[in-house]
């Protein structure tokens, strides 16, 4: 069964630090996807990011950065720089290809970030 | 912005009452998710949908029925409502394909208080 951990509740850093969000997915499955959500405080969901089993590479979007580890089933998520804009909770959440003609989208518990002045 | 909408988006209910939700969308996408929101528990899939009248559950699916009579329509029943069904609900959806691959989008969220 496909399980994801984020293991950091919650987060609080001063603005400009660097901040790294963990997340440690399991599957049997060799083919899968990756993703990462963000929740601002006004409650909506959004999309930032999607990886599959396959690319190992790592993301830069501007400050946003992502670190794919097969080896470790790590998919973790670095702000550099962090802004208050960046105060939200972040959802981690993975995709198996063989769970049926339906495909779940499994997501960790969340990291709440607060970014400070 | 992914054209899905939630109604009602807040709703106070008494224990013991039927209660529905609606999930509703204009992207024509095959999936579609209920999830719900709960501190210290993060997203948790209550049933999905791969098609018209094809549904399945998630792993908090007690309590709850689900419908889809038509692709743009996606109902989640509450049959008795409890106050441990008070929560934030979303729904979600994805594109075609083997639906493993691309993101989910979702609603604004329904805000459910079981009193």
């Amino acid at each position: 069964a496909q399980k994801v951990t984020q293991a950091q509740t919650e987060i609080s850093v001063v603005e400009k630090e660097d901040v790294t969000l963990d997340c440690v997915y399991e599957t049997r499955d060799t083919t899968y996807y990756l993703f990462w959500y963000k929740q601002p405080p006004s409650g909506e969901l959004v999309f930032l990011i999607r990886r599959n089993s396959f690319d190992e590479q790592n993301e830069i979007s501007g400050r946003y950065s992502w670190n794919f580890q097969k080896s470790t089933s790590s998919f973790n998520f670095t702000i550099t720089a962090s802004q208050v804009v960046d105060s939200a909770v972040y959802f981690c959440a993975l995709s198996e290809l063989t769970t049926g003609t339906a495909s779940k989208l499994t997501f960790g518990t969340g990291t709440r970030l607060q970014v400070t002045l | 912005d992914a054209g899905i909408t939630q109604s009602p988006r807040h709703k106070v209910t008494e224990t013991g009452t039927p209660v529905t939700l609606r999930c509703h969308q204009t992207e024509n996408h095959r999936y579609m998710y209920w999830y719900r929101q709960d501190p210290g528990h993060g997203l948790r899939l209550i049933h999905y949908s791969y098609g018209v009248k094809d549904t399945d559950k998630g792993e908090v699916s007690d309590g709850y029925s689900v419908s889809r009579s038509k692709t743009e329509d996606f109902l989640l029943t509450l049959e008795s409502a409890t106050s441990s069904q008070t929560s934030v609900y979303f729904c979600a959806i994805r594109e075609s394909g083997t639906g493993v691959n691309t993101e989910a989008f979702f609603g604004q969220g329904t805000r459910l208080t079981v009193v």
